[in-house]
Order: structure tokens, then C-alpha cells, then sequence
């Protein structure tokens, strides 16, 4: 299986602030990563796929990089509702696997 | 508008078998993939397996299942019921999770999970 590994585990920030969250696959899976936003007692809603692309009506601060082996997801300015945890999900190997999270929780 | 929704028994005991079901709305049965994805408490998401229709007949699709079942588990389709279920046998504590149905477009450049249903937890009583 390819094991997804994400850091931090958790961050505290501020509103307004930019929060970076890394991605790193166990093996090369090209660019096939997406990432989710999960908040409590919710299901994970998709935000960005293909490492890069925006989900119809996710807003734009939100946003995807990737430079060799690490995967970024990117808050350019924190907002109140992005509070969460978000998780990376490779595809390009059966078993589809997630990372374990990244909570955002207020400083 | 792709709408899911779970459905199951609440509680299931140790070495018995969970069965859950997805109900569809807003998409065609024949076009997606419809997968299942748990998350134990506190915890992260495991991806358990998914069908998509093969094109003989329903109840007929083709799977792929996470080998960290041990094969327990089996997933099938329901095109004129518009739903596709999950049966897990032989459960045991460490099956206790909110399971999520999901799906993932036929035509789709990525296997993403465009879309979920509000998740059903299974506690597993011993």
C-alpha cells in the first residue's frame, strides 16, 4: 500500500493567517492527490484535485502545489469556517489511501 | 444534484455481520463509482472498496476491495433500486466506525469523492 503521510498533525492559527500543510507519499504517485476538508460530525467535502485543481465554488484561498516528493495545501488567509481537518488521498495505487489529518484549531 | 445517504442497523455484535446501505438520488447508477470509506473514532479514513456497473444486469458490477478487510467484505449494486450495499462479516471491535457512501464519477480525469452521504455509525458491541 502507499502510506500517506501528512505534517504537522495539528497547527493553532489566527484569522488572517497563511497555513501550509504537507503531503509526502510513501512511493511516487505522480500527481495523482486530492485534498479533503473534514469538519466535526460532518463528512469530508473535496476542495482540491489533480494536486492543483479547485472544486467548482471552493474559494480561491485555498490552493495546491506540489515540489518533488512534497504535496502543499495552502489557506492563503485563514477564515472563521476554515477551521477543520484536512486530509490528503492518493489515487494512484489500490488500496486509495488518506493521510491521517491536519487539524486547524484557533490559537 | 448527487445525493447519498446511508442507512444501517445502528449496532452490530462481535463476529456477526454489518450490513449497510446506500441510497441514491440525482444520479444515474450506471455512471459512478460507488465506494465505501469508514473513520473509526477520532481517527482517519480508510478506504474499503468500491463497485461500478460492468453492464450485465443489476446487481452485476465489478469491485475492488481494501486487502486490509481479509476479504470480509463485499459490495453490491442496486441499479433499478437505486442503491449499492456493504456487508462486513466477522466483526469485531476494530470494525466500529462512522462508514461513509461516496462516489467518484465514470468519467472523471481523477478518482476523487465528489460527493458523500452523512455518514452512519457502527458501534460493535462485544
Amino acid at each position: 500500500d502507499t502510506q500517506m503521510t501528512q505534517s504537522p498533525s495539528s497547527l493553532s492559527a489566527s484569522i488572517g493567517d497563511r497555513v501550509t500543510i504537507t503531503c509526502q507519499a510513501s512511493q511516487d504517485i505522480a500527481n495523482s492527490l486530492n485534498w479533503y476538508q473534514q469538519k466535526p460530525g460532518k463528512a469530508p467535502k473535496l476542495l482540491i484535485y489533480d494536486v492543483y485543481n479547485l472544486k467548482k465554488g471552493v474559494p480561491s484561498r485555498f490552493s495546491g502545489s506540489v515540489s518533488g516528493a512534497d504535496f502543499t495545501f495552502t489557506i492563503s488567509s485563514l477564515q472563521p469556517e476554515d477551521f477543520a481537518t484536512y486530509f490528503c488521498q492518493q489515487y494512484h495505487d489500490l488500496p486509495l489511501t488518506f493521510g491521517p489529518g491536519t487539524t486547524v484549531d484557533v490559537k | 444534484q448527487v445525493q447519498l445517504q446511508e442507512s444501517g442497523p445502528g449496532l452490530v455484535k462481535a463476529s456477526e455481520t454489518l450490513s449497510l446501505t446506500c441510497s441514491v438520488s440525482g444520479a444515474s447508477m450506471t455512471s459512478y463509482y460507488w465506494n465505501w470509506i469508514r473513520q473509526p473514532p477520532g481517527k482517519g479514513l480508510e478506504w474499503i472498496g468500491y463497485i461500478y456497473y460492468s453492464g450485465s444486469g443489476s446487481g452485476s458490477g465489478r469491485t475492488n476491495y481494501n486487502p486490509s478487510l481479509e476479504s470480509r467484505g463485499t459490495i453490491s449494486l442496486d441499479t433499478s433500486g437505486k442503491q449499492f450495499s456493504l456487508r462486513l462479516r466477522s466483526v469485531t471491535a476494530a470494525d466500529t466506525a462512522m462508514y461513509y457512501c461516496a462516489s467518484r464519477h465514470e468519467d472523471s480525469s481523477t478518482f476523487s469523492f465528489d460527493y458523500w452521504g452523512q455518514g452512519t455509525l457502527v458501534p460493535v458491541s462485544s
